[in-house]
């Protein structure tokens, strides 16, 4: 089956760091995307891990660890716009994307 | 990035009625496009995927006949709710892909149904 966890909601303040985690139990792995979604909004691709270790763009990380079926995104110099759900998605082996919960993240001044 | 589009945006209908969805990719062909429902504070669930075509694959627990999916052409796939009922009442997201193999979802905007 299909399991993909992470947190249901994190707070934290602006500037800081944030690290949002998701473990996943899948049929197969092609691979584990980060999305940024808003309210009312479609989800936006922030990153995209195959390879274990940890891909940097700008603000914002995400590391893979494949052995543990273990994956995080680091949130650096947190803005107030930063607020919003973060999805992980894993890209199973019929290249279907399966989705966590999502994690709200509430960014205060 | 590539483009893709939903049309409406907002739709409100009455208990009943019939409502179609509208997806396009805009700057590519999508081989391969997905519906997904996405309930308030929840993730978005892969409601069917569609091949240009072909019939589409639902997933357990998704009626087919309710959830009309045509994917007739290499930029366009539609999403139709028939008799729809409250309990429809969600946010509709198509994504669309241009391979068979790996690539990344491009995703639409979304669609807000609200069936009264």
């Amino acid at each position: 089956g299909q399991n993909i966890d992470q947190p249901t909601e994190m707070t934290a303040t602006e500037g800081a760091i944030v690290q949002i985690n998701c473990t996943y139990q899948t049929s197969g792995f092609n691979g584990l995307f980060w999305y940024q979604q808003h309210a009312g909004e479609a989800p936006t691709f922030l990153s995209y891990n195959v390879l274990d270790g940890l891909e940097e763009k700008g603000r914002f990380s995400s590391f893979l660890s494949r052995s543990k079926g273990y994956s995080y995104l680091l949130l650096k110099e947190l803005q107030m716009k930063d607020s919003a759900s973060y999805l992980c998605a894993v890209n199973n082996a019929g290249n279907m994307l399966t989705f966590g919960g999502g994690t709200r993240l509430m960014v205060k001044p | 990035g590539a483009v893709v589009s939903q049309h409406p945006s907002r739709v409100i209908c009455k208990s009943g009625t019939s409502v179609k969805i509208e997806c396009r990719s805009l700057d590519f062909q999508a081989t391969t496009m997905f519906w997904y429902r996405q309930f308030p504070k929840q993730s978005l669930m892969l409601m069917a995927t569609s091949n240009e075509g072909s019939k589409a694959t639902y997933e357990q627990g998704v009626e087919k006949d309710k959830f009309l999916i045509n994917h007739a052409s290499l930029t366009l796939s539609t999403l139709t709710v028939t008799s729809a009922h409250p309990e429809d009442s969600s946010f509709y997201i198509c994504s669309a892909r241009w391979g068979r193999e790996f690539n990344e979802q491009f995703f639409g905007p979304g669609t807000r149904l609200t069936v009264l």
